[in-house]
């Protein structure tokens, strides 16, 4: 099947940095990968679409200044989370469509726990 | 608005009994509905889904049920396994043109 990887797991940084988290499609070439965050409890939500080599697309109420993406190959899209503040601390998980595919054909990867202090 | 709507936010089963796992949408628009398992510090792990053109689709013990009438959709497991307890997603798209939607999710506890 296929594999998503992130990178890394958990991260634990202050206020004011950033952070960036790794997201690798390992056995295929992604497209098309997605970013999500959940809040404990909640739902995953969407926060932005990365197509390769194209801007990605933000949804609503997601600064894209702030969390920044970029799917510079067809197996690697990264998330910057820039000037982090301790709001910004979530679960990060990203997924990807296999080429071709339809976007309801998402492998998702492990996730990132990032906890800003 | 929440497009996908799972009410219940958990749910306790004996082993051995049928766990049903119960979703809601209101996006017409739908017609791929999914569901995904969730363990704690993991992503989601796609289990069964079903295209709008079915009414029912089977694997092994999940079974997913539609009512396209009712935009509502359920998830059948049975015989319910302690490894079975995890939070279930139930996402829906659109023609595959567009980002899943996600409910809140339902965690499931199956007891021994």
């Amino acid at each position: 099947g296929a594999v998503v990887s992130q990178h890394p797991s958990r991260v634990i940084c202050k206020s004011g940095t950033s952070v960036k988290i790794e997201c690798r499609s390992l056995d295929f070439q992604a497209t098309t990968m997605f970013w999500y965050r959940q809040f404990p409890k909640q739902s995953l939500m969407l926060m932005a679409t990365s197509n390769e080599g194209s801007k990605a697309t933000y949804e609503q109420g997601v600064e894209k200044d702030k969390f920044l993406i970029n799917h510079a190959s067809l197996t690697l899209s990264t998330l910057t989370v820039t000037s982090a503040h301790p709001e910004d601390s979530s679960f990060y998980i990203c997924s990807a469509s296999l080429p071709g595919g339809a976007y309801n054909e998402q492998f998702f990867g492990p996730g990132t726990r990032l906890t800003v202090l | 608005d929440q497009q996908v709507k799972q009410n219940s936010p958990s749910l306790s089963v004996q082993e051995g009994r049928i766990s049903i796992l119960n979703c809601d949408y209101t996006n017409s628009m739908f017609d791929y509905f999914l569901w995904y398992k969730k363990y704690p510090a993991e992503g989601p792990t796609f289990l069964i889904s079903i295209s709008s053109i079915k009414d029912k689709n089977e694997d092994g013990r999940f079974t997913v049920f539609l009512n396209k009438s009712a935009k509502h959709l359920s998830l059948h497991i049975v015989p319910s396994q302690p490894g079975d307890s995890a939070v279930y997603f139930c996402a829906a798209s659109n023609s595959g043109n567009t980002p899943l939607v996600f409910g809140k999710g339902t965690r499931l506890s199956v007891i021994a």
